[in-house]
């Protein structure tokens, strides 16, 4: 399994910009990278998923650099209700590593 | 669809008894997951099943700790007898395509006393 880090944590306000960077050096060449988003008391929830270069859909940008050796997960205009935990992870089957992720607060 | 079902949503049980969770996958996903969550873990994977089949439970702490999936529609985890250190929030999860973004419920707190 490809090892991650990422920032424990990370505070912001309502309306920035949020990135997560996340370190992932043995990547495989197979791999992709998947962020997943979770707020207590509830599971953890897909965000997005890329391999190479930048993915977006309607809740967040994922820009992978050409090495890929670390991924960046970027939280347009963030609000009160973006605060969770956010995991990065890296893997081509089933065998998920979720780490103990970011935990992100977005403050008023 | 409804999404992952897990019930019940709390368990509250003493030391020794015997522990059923239930789980609900997403109608045609043919992949499930147990997980389990505590603060000092972090989240961990306990065993995955690929059309009914267990494929890896590597993941299971002992034999304490037992997984069924009878059919596409219905897995149990079960705990006997359960010991207060597997108090944790215990998820299942659902996809259709292994290494494709899983469907987590909303999970089971569970405390053994």
């Amino acid at each position: 399994l490809a090892k991650t880090t990422q920032p424990i944590s990370m505070d912001s306000y309502e309306g920035q910009e949020v990135n997560i960077t996340c370190s992932h050096n043995n990547i495989a060449t197979n791999d992709y990278i998947t962020w997943y988003q979770q707020f207590p008391s509830q599971g953890p929830r897909f965000i997005i998923q890329g391999y190479k270069t930048k993915v977006t859909n309607e809740v967040a940008s994922l820009f992978i650099p050409a090495d890929r050796k670390s991924s960046t997960l970027s939280l347009p205009r963030v609000s009160l209700s973006d605060t969770a935990v956010y995991y990065c992870l890296v893997a081509n089957d089933y065998k998920l590593s979720f780490g103990a992720g970011t935990t992100v607060t977005v403050r008023a | 669809d409804a999404g992952v079902i897990q019930s019940p949503r709390h368990e509250v049980t003493e030391m020794g008894q015997e522990v059923t969770l239930r789980c609900k996958p997403i109608s045609g996903h043919n992949s499930l997951f147990w997980y389990r969550q505590t603060m000092m873990r972090g989240l961990e994977l306990l065993i995955y099943f690929n059309n009914n089949v267990p494929i890896d439970d590597s993941g299971m702490p002992e034999d304490r700790f037992s997984a069924k999936m009878p059919n596409a529609s219905f897995s149990t985890l079960k705990i006997q007898p359960s010991e207060p250190r597997d108090s944790a929030v215990y998820f299942c999860a659902s996809s259709n395509i292994e290494g494709e973004k899983l469907f987590f419920g909303s999970g089971t707190q569970l405390s053994v006393l």
